[in-house]
């Protein structure tokens, strides 16, 4: 019930295409999803993040899409740009209870061909 | 204003020795996390602390690994007895707390410390 799957392992999209990353997660209890990018060799970067009381964000080229209902949500990157290509890692908390931890899915490696 | 630092970023050790990992959280943050990532694989969660307190650590192995966050200075990871397994990349993030500045659900990671043990 802790589990948050991501799909698909690996991606690969033409410069200027739209990248499509999906996670899914079990725990109802579940109030926080944040999206993480990570460069190799570095720590994972805060990317976009939204709470349940929403079905969408965007900030700038990033939208995050929630689905309550299905216990879904998916990243989406409009207009992909080589400097996207990372891993992106989406994830899962319980705000507020007796611990914040986040339980993240296993990633997306993004090539943005150029 | 600085991230959150991690030191060192690379370490070395031979089974059997200890490692010690550091972690400063970012200005105003008093929330620590520790995770660990193996090659090719995604995040899990070690361990919550607060100044002085372990909030959580169920994501810690029972044996070897402990964690502290004492009222002055760094959080520190320790593992005792290094096996080959143990070989990781250990991250460390950090929030703010309640009522304080940004979002206290928010945690910002530091660039890791990459463990390797021969």
């Amino acid at each position: 019930q802790q589990q948050v799957k991501q799909s698909p392992q690996s991606l690969i999209v033409q410069k200027g295409g739209i990248s499509i990353i999906n996670c899914a997660y079990e725990n109802t209890a579940f109030d926080y999803f944040p999206w993480y990018q990570q460069f190799p060799g570095k720590g994972p970067a805060l990317l976009i993040a939204i709470r349940p009381d929403v079905s969408e964000k965007k900030e700038g080229r990033f939208t995050i899409s929630f689905n309550k209902s299905a216990k879904q949500f998916s990243l989406h990157i409009m207009d992909s740009q080589p400097g996207d290509s990372a891993t992106y890692f989406c994830a899962a908390s319980k705000y507020g209870g007796a611990t914040n931890k986040l339980i993240f899915g296993t990633g997306t490696l993004l090539a943005v061909q150029p | 204003n600085a991230g959150v630092m991690q030191n060192p970023r690379h370490l070395v050790r031979r089974r059997g020795q200890e490692a010690r990992l550091r972690c400063s959280p970012m200005k105003g943050h008093s929330h620590v996390y520790w995770y660990r990532q193996l090659p090719e694989e995604g995040l899990k969660f070690m361990v919550y602390l607060q100044k002085e307190n372990i909030i959580d650590e169920s994501g810690m192995p029972k044996e070897r690994f402990s964690a502290e966050f004492p009222k002055e200075g760094p959080s520190i990871l320790r593992i005792q007895q290094v096996v080959r397994g143990d070989s990781a990349a250990y991250f460390c993030a950090s929030s703010p707390p309640v009522g304080g500045q940004g979002n206290s659900y928010e945690q910002y990671f530091g660039p890791g410390t990459r463990l390797t043990v021969t």
